[in-house]
Parts: structure tokens; C-alpha cells; sequence
């Protein structure tokens, strides 16, 4: 399967605790996506990494959140001391930059993060 | 402040039927326009897109309508079959950014009947 895997699938961890999610593009995308859904919601963008470089953060993206993307390959997603606000999807999207496939986003099947 | 606009939250129709979804955008610097499918505990897969110099574009059973001067947009799907049955989201990406980042509309249920 060559599509954008992320892991886990599921983190269930108590109020207070970090988690830290990984995301896998698709090897030729430079571009990788974290979005953030609630339930009964679309996706809210959080940050943009083009190659290894972080572009672009949401308001969405508090203090205690943080990501990385070294050497332009895989990403990981931090949220430290967690609240139950933060109980979500967290989903992963990549894609490649120009012509002919303008901004298609390819997304992960996401990690479901619930805090107690 | 909500960008994106989609009605209605929840559609039921019967097979066979023609299940119409609308999105209406208020940025006019947004310049394409996908429609994503999403099934329970999987991520949005893409359906099809458009970009604004067209009216209308057609893939298989999926269509999509825009309409530039009512900033609105829509996804026709005929036959509609209760494979299809999910959860539908239009979204618009903006011209002026880098991060050409997609804001999403909130969501259509749809539930295709046997």
C-alpha cells in the first residue's frame, strides 16, 4: 500500500499525559498536512510542512502543541499535557507541488486520540 | 468565521435516485474547489475537483457545478447507490497562500435507501 499511513489508529491516555502521533506520505509528496476533526465536523487545518521546513501554523496550533518533519520524510505530531479539548482525529494529508495534480491532498486514515 | 458552507447536514435518498449536495464559499481568492468522501474511522478520500475556469466538470456517476459569480458549488451524484452511503465534505483551497491549506464545510450524511 503506497497511500499516507499514520499510527496509532487509536490512543486513548489520561488528562495531562503527551502523545505523539507519527504520519507516513506518499514517498514523491514534498508536501504533508495535519488537520485536526472533531465529531459531526470537517477537517480544520493545523500546520504545513513543505519538505522539512514548517510553513504554516493554524491559531488552532496552541503552545503545547509541536511538529516535525526531519529530513523531509515522515512527520510527528506532539501534544503535551493534554486536555480533554483535545480529544479528536488527527488527521494526515500529503501532496505534491504543481501541475497537473494542483493541490490533491491525499489523506491518512487518521489517529482518534481520546483523553479521560 | 465559517468559509465554507454546506447544505444540507443530512440526505437520504432512495437507490437509483440523484443525491445533490451545495457549498457556497464567501473568499474569492479560493481558487479549487475538491469534494472528499469520508467513511466511519477512515480518512477523506477524494472524489473529484474543480477549478474555476470551468463550470462544470464530470467523473463517472460525480459531477460537479460552480457557479463563480454566486460563489456556490455543488456535487450531483446520479445512480446513487448505498455504497455511497457516507459522509460527504466540500472544501476550497486559497490562491494567496503557500500552504494552499483546504477549508472544509461541515459535512453532508448521506444515506443511499436499498
Amino acid at each position: 500500500d503506497t497511500g499516507v499511513s499514520q499510527d496509532p489508529r487509536h490512543k486513548i491516555t489520561k488528562r495531562g499525559q503527551n502523545v505523539t502521533f507519527r504520519c507516513d506520505p506518499i514517498s514523491e509528496h514534498n508536501r504533508l498536512y495535519w488537520y485536526r476533526q472533531t465529531l459531526g465536523q470537517g477537517p480544520e487545518f493545523l500546520t504545513y510542512f513543505q519538505n522539512e521546513a514548517q510553513l504554516e501554523k493554524s491559531r488552532l496550533l496552541s503552545d503545547r502543541f509541536s511538529a516535525e518533519r526531519p529530513k523531509g520524510s515522515f512527520s510527528t505530531l506532539e501534544i503535551q499535557r493534554t486536555e480533554q479539548g483535545d480529544s479528536a482525529m488527527y488527521l494526515c494529508a500529503s501532496s505534491t507541488y504543481g501541475l497537473p495534480n494542483y493541490n490533491e491532498q491525499f489523506f491518512g486514515p487518521g489517529t482518534r486520540l481520546t483523553v479521560l | 468565521q465559517q468559509q465554507v458552507k454546506q447544505s444540507p447536514q443530512s440526505l437520504i435518498v432512495q437507490k437509483g435516485g440523484i443525491s445533490i449536495i451545495n457549498c457556497a464559499y464567501e473568499n474569492t481568492a479560493f481558487d479549487y474547489f475538491p469534494w472528499y468522501q469520508q467513511f466511519p474511522g477512515k480518512g477523506p478520500a477524494l472524489l473529484i475537483a474543480i477549478r474555476p475556469d470551468v463550470s462544470e466538470k464530470k467523473e463517472g456517476r460525480f459531477t460537479i457545478s460552480f457557479n463563480k459569480s454566486a460563489k456556490q458549488f455543488s456535487l450531483h451524484i446520479m445512480d446513487s447507490q448505498p455504497g455511497d452511503s457516507a459522509t460527504y465534505f466540500c472544501a476550497a483551497s486559497i490562491a494567496s497562500g503557500s500552504a494552499r491549506q483546504l477549508t472544509f464545510g461541515s459535512g453532508t450524511q448521506l444515506t443511499v435507501l436499498p
